[in-house]
């Protein structure tokens, strides 16, 4: 069984660009989230997702947002980037079978690096 | 709100040394605890987790951690260290079984031969 994808593995963007990461949950999870991995801050967390619905963000500017496609997939852009914003952002996806939540499971992360 | 502090931004132990590494929360209900590990340039793996059954919880790769409400502690052993358990460890804890994770700031842990 496939676990959680991310795409891209690197992304190298300049300040006052946009960056879109992709997320694939593992199949029948619905709940995505996203966490910025920064040097020396720990994981901070950004968004989630559940069933197609932001359910809950992080202390994170509104340049930071995303959507969950129909698919459960998931989609973190981040607006007019700033030199900050380069960390590694993690995925991370949950399941429900039987109405009992599994634990998070993670992907590689996309390193986002802004120059 | 629910918080996480991990005592120690490194730890170095000898190889076949006892490895505890220290994990503190603050929760207002019973929480779920987690422990991952993360090698470098990947993603997280989960250890083990706490979902309020045993109080001594058994991971992967001989790790263990013990849940303590009176210390509001979760602290991360293992008898004997192994060079591959060379890694970062973070601890986290959330409220119910599918909020989000709060994760504390993560111990390095260093293997010497």
């Amino acid at each position: 069984e496939a676990g959680v994808t991310q795409s891209p593995t690197h992304l190298i963007k300049t300040r006052g660009q946009q960056a879109t990461l992709r997320c694939s949950p593992i199949s029948g999870h619905t709940s995505v989230y996203w966490y910025q991995q920064a040097l020396g801050l720990g994981l901070q967390f950004l968004l989630w997702y559940d069933e197609g619905e932001e359910r809950n963000r992080g202390n994170f500017p509104p340049r930071f947002s995303g959507r969950q496609f129909p698919n459960y997939s998931s989609e973190l852009n981040v607006n007019a980037l700033e030199l900050e914003d380069s960390a590694l952002y993690l995925c991370a996806s949950r399941g429900y079978p039987g109405g009992i939540s599994t634990e998070a499971f993670f992907g590689q992360g996309t390193r986002l690096t802004v120059v | 709100a629910q918080s996480v502090t991990q005592l120690g931004s490194h730890v170095s132990v000898s190889e076949g040394a006892l490895v505890l590494l220290r994990c503190n929360y603050s929760s207002s209900v019973p929480p779920y605890l987690f422990w991952y590990v993360q090698y470098p340039n990947q993603g997280l793996q989960l250890l083990l987790k706490y979902t309020s059954a045993a109080t001594l919880v058994k991971g992967i790769n001989g790790f263990e951690a013990e849940f303590k409400k009176s210390e509001t502690s979760f602290h991360l052993t293992k008898p004997s260290a192994h060079m591959s358990d060379a890694a970062e460890y973070f601890c986290a804890v959330s409220r119910s079984g599918n909020t989000p994770l709060v994760f504390g700031k993560g111990t390095r842990l260093s293997v010497i031969a």
